[in-house]
């Protein structure tokens, strides 16, 4: 098993509508959780952290339940220039693989105007 | 300042050959991490360095290795290459090892093995 399940879609969406991501992942010992995005063969840069009380940056909002170790990405209003690749990923928790990432495949966006 | 650089940024080898990727981490971060990341796959752990020690080590064979140099900055070898090691290889450096310091991408290495 994966630690990081993500679907791949792509998901093509019209400008202005909202779009939801979801991935779980496997080890109950992660502590820290991402979402990253990845333009096409560029580098994955950072776009939110996500918090158990969940959390929101502008039209980005960002869910943990830790229970059922499952992550959500909400965008709202989608832009043109939300097209990219995202990618879910989790730390490794605790012993030898702390501090180590582990990324999901990715769920590629489209935003159509 | 400067980001994390890499280089080359794109690189064409045989199989069989040898290569040396090169990694220079944010100033003043001691740690660097290797991702190998094949298209249409998320990047996948290879190393995690910390003031010049191997903190991790993922599910990679023995022809990869990577060292750490007094300077922080990091090489990615890979021996007896594969076709299967064409990807896109990332270097990532934080301040610190651990869960809670967040990890910079450099922008990759291609590599391409005939």
């Amino acid at each position: 098993r994966k630690e990081v399940e993500q679907d791949p879609g792509p998901f093509n969406v019209p400008e202005g509508a909202t779009v939801a991501f979801n991935c779980t992942y496997s080890n109950s010992a992660s502590q820290s959780f991402f979402w990253y995005r990845q333009d096409c063969r560029k580098e994955p840069k950072l776009l939110m952290s996500v918090y158990s009380s969940g959390n929101e940056d502008g039209r980005f909002t960002a869910q943990l339940n830790r229970a059922s170790q499952y992550i959500s990405l909400l965008i709202r209003d989608s832009k043109l220039s939300d097209s990219a690749t995202y990618l879910c990923v989790v730390n490794g928790g605790r012993g030898s693989t702390l501090g180590r990432l582990y990324f999901g495949r990715g769920t590629q966006l489209t935003v159509w105007p | 300042d400067a980001g994390v650089t890499q280089s080359p940024t794109h690189l064409i080898k045989t199989r069989g050959q040898h290569v040396t990727l090169r990694c220079s981490p944010i100033s003043g971060h001691k740690s660097v991490s290797w991702y190998q990341q094949v298209l249409g796959q998320g990047p996948q752990f290879i190393f995690q360095y910390y003031e010049k020690e191997e903190r991790g080590r993922g599910n990679f064979p023995d022809r990869f290795s990577a060292r750490q140099f007094p300077n922080y900055s990091s090489e990615l070898n890979v021996n007896a290459l594969l076709l299967g090691d064409s990807a896109l290889y990332l270097c990532a450096s934080s301040l610190l090892t651990g869960d809670y310091n967040e990890q910079f991408f450099g922008p990759g290495t291609r590599l391409t093995v005939l």
